[in-house]
């Protein structure tokens, strides 16, 4: 099993919709969880961060993570063609280590 | 809003050719990474730096690779020997250590083309 899964993609959504991204993860000792924006050949953005289980909004961003299913997910609400990238999920547990999933690829259709 | 910056942005080079690839980490940050992404695939880590000595590195960062913070910006990867396969975005980020989570910013990249 991958120590980070996330679904490739591509998504495309019409703008104004939710989206819905996720990474499983198969390593019990990650405790701190990242989402990242990537733009085309560019590097990873920060987008939110938590530590352990339960939710994080910022603006339109909700971030969440379930430790005892080993899930986590981003939500954006009323999204907009400019939120079109590569989203990547980020996880790390003791060491300083980031490990990253694949990426999803999501375009939003104006 | 302070970022990291690196350079250069693209480099060709030839197989078994020297590349040194240079990053500013934002000023005040304790802790440096470099990470690279071949084309396609997951972005990896390489090696963490802390105290002007590496704190961990992956089993990708072999004897072909060095790092060094020569001066009190800057803080370079060196590849000796490149191959083929050599081929990737190295992404440098920085994270500033002063509590007990902080997460990494990461720079633009530097795009390393091997020939």
């Amino acid at each position: 099993q991958k120590e980070v899964e996330q679904d490739p993609g591509p998504l495309s959504v019409p703008e104004g919709a939710i989206v819905s991204l996720n990474c499983t993860y198969s390593n019990s000792a990650f405790q701190y969880f990242m989402w990242y924006r990537q733009y085309s050949r560019k590097g990873p953005e920060l987008l939110m961060y938590t530590y352990s289980s339960g939710n994080k909004e910022d603006g339109r961003f909700t971030a969440q993570v379930d430790k005892s299913s080993k899930y986590i997910s981003l939500f954006i609400r009323d999204s907009q063609p400019s939120d079109s990238a590569t989203y990547l999920c980020a996880m790390r547990g003791g060491s300083e280590k980031l490990v990253f999933g694949k990426g999803t690829k999501l375009t939003v259709n104006p | 809003e302070p970022e990291v910056t690196q350079t250069p942005s693209h480099q060709v080079t030839q197989m078994g050719q020297e590349v040194i690839l240079r990053c500013v980490p934002i000023s005040n940050h304790l802790y440096f990474y470099w990470y690279r992404q071949i084309l396609g695939q997951k972005v990896e880590f390489l090696v963490s730096f802390y105290n002007n000595e590496i704190s961990e590195k992956s089993e990708i960062f072999d004897d072909q690779f060095s790092v060094e913070r020569p001066d009190g910006s800057n803080f370079t990867l060196k590849i000796r020997s490149t191959k083929l396969e050599d081929s990737a975005m190295y992404f440098c980020a920085s994270n500033p250590g002063l509590v007990v989570f902080e997460t990494q910013y990461f720079g633009p990249g530097t795009r390393l083309l091997v020939l």
